[in-house]
């Protein structure tokens, strides 16, 4: 299963767009990149999913490159309420089925 | 419905009690998924149901004891804990055992062992 890398934590202010980056290396063909969002004590929230290119809905955009070995989630004009931790996670088949294993997540910050 | 409901919400069993955790969704969601949380750790994996029947185990201890009776209903039963098993159990579901478009989370139960 492709072990995911992020930033431990990242700070911005209100208005600005963040990026942040996730590496996975060893992502697999069939694997998919998938961005999570969770606030203190709550489930985390699904907020994008890609498998190449560029996807983008209406809270973020999800860039990926040729190569796969990246990935970057694009927040725009972010504010206060997001900050929360932001997961990227690499999931495919295994011996023991389809699973997905988050990676230690990205600490954001957002301030006025 | 496009939640997933967890009950109860908070939880404080000793040692030697036996509990149970619910997860409910009606979403029509064929997995569904136990995760274990530590405090400002990410979730950690621990068993996927696949159309009602146990696709993955995380090499969890038997004292828990995963269950899915129907296609909407997961629980997780608990017996003889220890306090290091405190933390946030969340449970997730997705349309089948695939990540397209992702799983959907419920808010999790507070689980502290004494």
């Amino acid at each position: 299963l492709a072990k995911t890398t992020q930033p431990i934590s990242m700070d911005s202010y209100e208005g600005q767009e963040v990026n942040i980056t996730c590496s996975h290396n060893n992502i697999a063909t069939n694997d998919y990149i998938t961005w999570y969002q969770q606030f203190p004590s709550q489930g985390p929230r699904f907020i994008i999913q890609g498998y190449k290119t560029k996807v983008t809905n209406e809270v973020a955009s999800l860039f990926i490159p040729a190569d796969r070995k990246s990935s970057t989630l694009s927040l725009p004009r972010v504010s206060l309420s997001d900050t929360a931790v932001y997961y990227c996670l690499v999931g495919g088949l295994n011996t023991g089925g389809f699973k997905t294993i988050f990676g230690a997540g990205t600490r954001l910050f957002v301030k006025a | 419905d496009t939640e997933v409901t967890q009950t109860p919400k908070h939880l404080v069993m000793g040692m030697t009690n036996k509990k149970s955790l619910k997860c409910e969704q009606h979403m029509g969601h064929r997995a569904m998924y136990w995760y274990k949380q530590k405090a400002k750790k990410p979730p950690e994996l621990m068993f996927v149901y696949s159309y009602e029947k146990l696709s993955i185990n995380e090499s969890v201890p038997s004292r828990f004891s995963p269950e899915c009776p129907n296609s909407s209903l997961l629980n997780l039963h608990l017996h003889a804990l220890q306090p290091e098993d405190s933390a946030l159990y969340l449970c997730a579901s997705s349309q089948t055992q695939g990540t397209s478009p992702g799983y959907t989370f419920g808010s999790g139960t507070r689980l502290t062992v004494v």
